[in-house]
């Protein structure tokens, strides 16, 4: 059973970057079947997509956030990361790490989700 | 961008109800059309991907039809654990966006 697992800061200062790791345990990370994703929801709003990478490296990312995130892939440690520049308090949200499959690019798991609060 | 929105914003429904959620894109995007549910606190969970294939492990009370710009979502026997929040997303062209939700409570 593949499952992942969203770590790191729950508070991150305005201006300053916001830095998750997603770990995948259960499955690889190499999978030509699959690329990996974040998402993000505000409390009591939707989900918003923020981008996802493939094993290759290429990414893609939502038009709105493309000049302040990178995500990066490391096969070696199985994880995969978001780093989101310059936050402010609209970047607080709950983000979602997940996996997807290729067949028609549908999430098919999903990490629990982690906090991350934009306050100085 | 492809815009998703999604009607009802959210409904209350019984324990045995049928249950019909609406999903419409703003341009055609084949059958590139996921459903999710979440429930507070927890990650969204797929249903159905393709627009009507559904996910391993999901009850057949969940089915998914439509193509191009619009599609349903309906659930049959509407059971205590199905009162949720459920999500479409198309998966057609960058960004992936997502609907609004729809918010199923008890009646």
């Amino acid at each position: 059973q593949v499952q992942l697992q969203e770590s790191g800061p729950g508070l991150v200062k305005p201006s300053q970057t916001l830095s998750l790791t997603c770990s995948v345990s259960g499955g690889s990370i190499s999978s030509a079947d699959h690329y990996w994703s974040w998402v993000r929801q505000p409390a009591g709003k939707g989900l918003e997509w923020i981008g996802h990478i493939y094993l290759s490296g290429n990414t893609n990312y939502d038009p709105s956030l493309k000049s302040r995130v990178t995500i990066s892939i490391n096969t070696s440690n199985n994880h995969f990361s978001l780093r989101l520049t310059s936050v402010t308090a609209a970047d607080t949200a709950v983000y979602y790490c997940a996996r997807v499959s290729r067949t028609s690019n549908h999430s098919d798991y999903w990490g629990q989700g982690t906090l991350v609060i934009v306050s100085s | 961008d492809i815009q998703m929105t999604q009607s009802p914003s959210s409904l209350s429904a019984s324990v045995g109800d049928r249950v019909t959620i609406t999903c419409r894109a703003s341009q055609s995007i084949s059958d590139f059309l996921n459903w999710y549910q979440q429930k507070p606190g927890k990650g969204p969970k797929l249903l159905i991907f393709a627009a009507s294939s559904l996910q391993s492990g999901v009850p057949s009370r969940f089915s998914g039809s439509g193509s191009e710009t619009d599609f349903t979502l309906t659930i049959s026997n509407l059971q205590p654990e199905d009162f949720a929040t459920y999500y479409c997303q198309q998966s057609y062209s960058i960004p992936f966006t997502f609907g609004p939700g729809t918010k199923v409570d008890i009646k």
